[in-house]
This record gives structure tokens, C-alpha cells and sequence, in this order.
């Protein structure tokens, strides 16, 4: 089942724009990653972010965590051509005892950069 | 230059076959996941495993899918017999310890006709 749901599913804009992609969940965490797939490859590690942060910058990106209303958010500035892709947030759960305690993700944002 | 090994690449396959898709995680990685990614599914976790124990299989239909893991180098997912839905791209992936990153293999495209 999925822990985390993507918004929006699709999203595109001319490059030089910043690109927002939102993501909620259901469950206490541990942390919240965001992977990038692009068409036909595994998914590659983007970030991470714990759950006693709220925000985490890496070059372009910037996450943000809220756990109060279990969302976070990744921020793209500047975007490029190439940064056409699937955008995932995947949950690293609490483990309760009773269930999976792997990674869950969600469904994705397909970005698309319009040169 | 370390990275997830899936074999084969590309399968495809009759109804009733058995499907046999091989993964090699990254040496001294203790945590292994397979995932299968559809279009209306999206990423399903189907098993992990920690220190190649399985630690939660709940995603996997029971009846013809299983997973092992013979040693620290290879995981495997079986599916006997394959059906038309187990089309699906099967991805694993593994990392160092719980609560770091996973690093995906490249996938299997499994096609059962």
C-alpha cells in the first residue's frame, strides 16, 4: 500500500522556473527521501530529510518537512532541460511491530522542463 | 564504481512459466528491497530483507511469488506460474543501513504474454 501521495501527478514548466512538488503521508516516520527516475532507469537518491527537520538544502533543491501535517515539499530552482523526470517522496516509517518497515513510496510527479 | 546489479533485463515470457529475477546489491549493504513499479500501481514494496532475513514479505502474493536470499551477494525473486498482470518493471535495491538511502538496481522488464 502506499504511505506517501505525490502533487500534483504532473506538472510542467519552462525552464528557468523553480518547480514545486508536494507530498503527503499517513504514518509517523523516521524520514522522508525524495528520488528522481527518469524514463526507463531505477529511481536515484535525491535527498533526505529526518524527522526532527524541517527544511534541508542540497545544490538546487530544497525539502521541507512539516510532521504536524505530515507533508513535505521539494523545491527545484532554477530548472533545466534535464531535469525532465518522475519525482518520488518515499517514507521510511516507524516501525510498529506489526508492519513494513521498508521504504514506501508514492506514485510520483512527472516534471516535465519545456526548453 | 559500486551500484546494484538486476539480471535479466528484459524478460518475456508465457502465462504459466516460471520467472526467475536475480539481483546483486552493493557489496556490504545489509538491506535488500524489492519493489515492482505499473503505471496504475505505481512503486509496491513486495519484500525486504535485513542481514538477508526477510523482514516483511506482506506485499508479495504468497502463491506463486517468494524471495530468497542464498548469500550476502544474491537476492532472488521468483514467480511461479507468471500470469499476465505480473507484467510490471521489478526493481531491487539496497542499502548500508535502515533509515539511509536506497540504490536501485536498473530493473527488470518482466512481460508474461
Amino acid at each position: 500500500s502506499q504511505q506517501g501521495e505525490e502533487d500534483p501527478q504532473a506538472l510542467s514548466i519552462q525552464e528557468g522556473e523553480n518547480a514545486t512538488m508536494n507530498c503527503s503521508y499517513k504514518t509517523s516516520i523516521n524520514n522522508l527521501q525524495w528520488y528522481r527516475q527518469n524514463s526507463g532507469r531505477g529511481l536515484v537518491h535525491l535527498i533526505l530529510i529526518r524527522s526532527n527537520e524541517r527544511e534541508k538544502h542540497s545544490g538546487r533543491l530544497r525539502v521541507t518537512l512539516d510532521t504536524s501535517k505530515k507533508s513535505s515539499s521539494l523545491l527545484i530552482t532554477a530548472s533545466r532541460a534535464a531535469d525532465t523526470a518522475s519525482y518520488f517522496c518515499a517514507t521510511d516509517m516507524m516501525y510498529s511491530g506489526g508492519g513494513a518497515d521498508g521504504l514506501t513510496f508514492g506514485k510520483g510527479t512527472h516534471l516535465i522542463i519545456q526548453p | 564504481d559500486a551500484r546494484v546489479t538486476q539480471t535479466p533485463r528484459h524478460k518475456v515470457t508465457e502465462m504459466g512459466q516460471e520467472v526467475t529475477m536475480r539481483c546483486q546489491p552493493i557489496l556490504g549493504h545489509n538491506t535488500v528491497f524489492w519493489y515492482r513499479q505499473t503505471m496504475m500501481q505505481g512503486l509496491e514494496l513486495l519484500a525486504y530483507f535485513r542481514n538477508r532475513a526477510p523482514l516483511d514479505d506482506s506485499g508479495m502474493p504468497k502463491d506463486r511469488f517468494s524471495a530468497e536470499m542464498p548469500d550476502a551477494t544474491l537476492a532472488t525473486l521468483k514467480i511461479q506460474p507468471s500470469e499476465p498482470r505480473d507484467s510490471a518493471v521489478y526493481f531491487c535495491a539496497s542499502g548500508l543501513i535502515r533509515g539511509t538511502e536506497a540504490f536501485f538496481g536498473q530493473g527488470t522488464r518482466l512481460t508474461v504474454v
